[in-house]
């Protein structure tokens, strides 16, 4: 069985401040790790993946994320923040299993102050 | 690449009648759709599993009855709320993914409201 505990369901920052969302999982199996973002009234736009390859993974608009095996976490940093950047962001947790099903956080609402 | 579209994005209906909301990968092959739904400020909750030509397997709690999933295609899986009440308004999504290790790619979701 898999997990997803992001830590603070809010983040605010300043525009140009570092943005850290943190993430952290369970998983029976080796994991595949997943950072989406929602906008208000929409779907699921993926950031980026680890699928076992290098542990520290580059995504769109700036994003990266490090997968570090020894925390269990897969926390999600952008080195600026953009006003643009506001939105929901959900970390999920792929265990390998059929069917690719994820198990999603909570979901952590960043809010980013001019 | 890897794009989920999803019609309508919003829906207004009297209680009772039953609604069709369709999901399409318009650029993959989606051996596997998914259907969740979304409460206001929470996570998905997924309602339930699909693979091209087979049934689909619905998660704990979710009335097979109620919320009929088609996925005839692999490119096409419908989700049809059937006599739907005040309590089914929600924000449904779909996601699609091909085979292997590849992603759920979201829907743009639909608002339904039922009067």
């Amino acid at each position: 069985a898999q997990s997803v505990t992001q830590l603070g369901s809010h983040v605010s920052v300043s525009e140009g401040a570092l943005v850290l969302l943190r993430c952290n999982y369970s998983s029976s199996v080796p994991p595949y790790l997943f950072w989406y973002v929602q906008y208000p009234n929409q779907g699921l736009q993926l950031l980026l993946k680890y699928t076992s390859a290098a542990t520290l993974v580059k995504g769109i608009n700036g994003f990266e994320a490090e997968f570090k095996k020894s925390e269990t976490s897969f926390h999600l940093t952008k080195p600026s923040a953009h006003m643009s950047d506001a939105a929901e962001y959900f970390c999920a947790v792929m265990g390998g299993t059929s069917y690719g099903k994820l198990t999603f956080g909570q979901g952590t609402i960043l809010t980013v102050h001019p | 690449g890897a794009v989920v579209s999803q019609h309508p994005s919003w829906v207004i209906c009297k209680s009772g009648t039953s609604v069709k909301i369709e999901c399409r990968s318009l650029d993959f092959q989606a051996t596997t759709m998914f259907w969740y739904r979304q409460f206001p400020k929470q996570s998905l909750m997924l309602m339930a599993t699909s693979n091209e030509g087979s049934k689909a397997t619905y998660e704990q709690g979710v009335e097979k009855d109620k919320f009929l999933i088609n996925h005839a295609s692999l490119t096409l899986s419908t989700l049809t709320v059937t006599s739907a009440h005040p309590e089914d308004s929600s924000f449904y999504i779909c996601s699609a993914r091909g085979d292997g290790l590849q992603p759920q790619h979201f829907g743009d979701g639909t608002r339904l409201s039922i009067l």
